[in-house]
């Protein structure tokens, strides 16, 4: 069975422009999750969906960044205008959540460098 | 608060010795999950086990092993033989209340062939 595929799995952009990052969930799980990782912050949770349906972003660091997920297959994460300080690996994953707690499957993630 | 700490920050051995990565964690909820995410050079978090905090029975993997105790708050890997291939960054993770998990720093272990 195919895991969580992100795309793409590099990208480097000039500051100030948008990024889109693209995320597939495993088919059949009901909750999605952004991660950024960095050295110095290490993995944090930027924002949660389940079932479709944003349910915490107090993770997003401020509104250049959203997300969405117009369906259970798909997501997106945008940074508009990115800057040099987004600069940082972006995991997503998903899980089946049946309750009271699930296990986060992750994609391969997505380095972004924004020079 | 919740909070995981996991003290190593990095741990070199020599192929075949047996390693232990330590990881304490916080919380005041009395139901709560622990997990260990096993991350290689390539980059991907790989799922390696979950422990929830009903059931302190330590469990073997092959080579993996896991030691939970609620006493010490504390819920350590080990690994047996360690391999070149076991050369990474493994992570230990909390979960209360559903969805929010708060991961560990991590702790990089090198493996000498």
């Amino acid at each position: 069975d195919a895991g969580v595929i992100q795309s793409p799995r590099h990208e480097v952009t000039e500051m100030g422009q948008e990024v889109t990052l693209r995320c597939k969930p495993i088919s059949g799980h009901n909750s999605l999750f952004w991660y950024r990782q960095t050295m110095m912050r290490g993995l944090e949770l930027l924002i949660y969906f389940n079932n479709n349906v944003p349910i915490d972003d107090s993770g997003m660091p401020e509104d250049r960044f959203s997300a969405k997920m117009p369906n259970a297959s798909f997501s997106t994460l945008k940074i508009q205008p990115s800057e040099p300080r987004d600069s940082a690996v972006y995991f997503c994953a998903s899980s089946l959540f049946t309750g009271p707690i699930d296990t986060q499957y992750f994609g391969p993630g997505t380095r972004l460098t924004v020079l | 608060a919740q909070k995981v700490t996991q003290a190593q920050t990095e741990i070199s051995v020599v192929e075949k010795e047996d390693v232990t990565l330590d990881c304490v964690y916080e919380t005041r909820d009395t139901t709560y999950y622990l997990f260990w995410y096993k991350q290689p050079p390539s980059g991907e978090l790989v799922f390696l086990i979950r422990r929830n905090s009903f059931d302190e029975q330590n469990e073997i993997s092959g080579r993996y092993s896991w030691n939970f105790q609620k006493s010490t708050s504390s819920f350590n890997f080990t690994i047996t033989a360690s391999q070149v291939v076991d050369s990474a960054v493994y992570f230990c993770a909390l979960t209360t209340g559903g969805f929010k998990t708060i991961f560990g720093a991590g702790t990089r272990l090198f493996v000498k062939a």
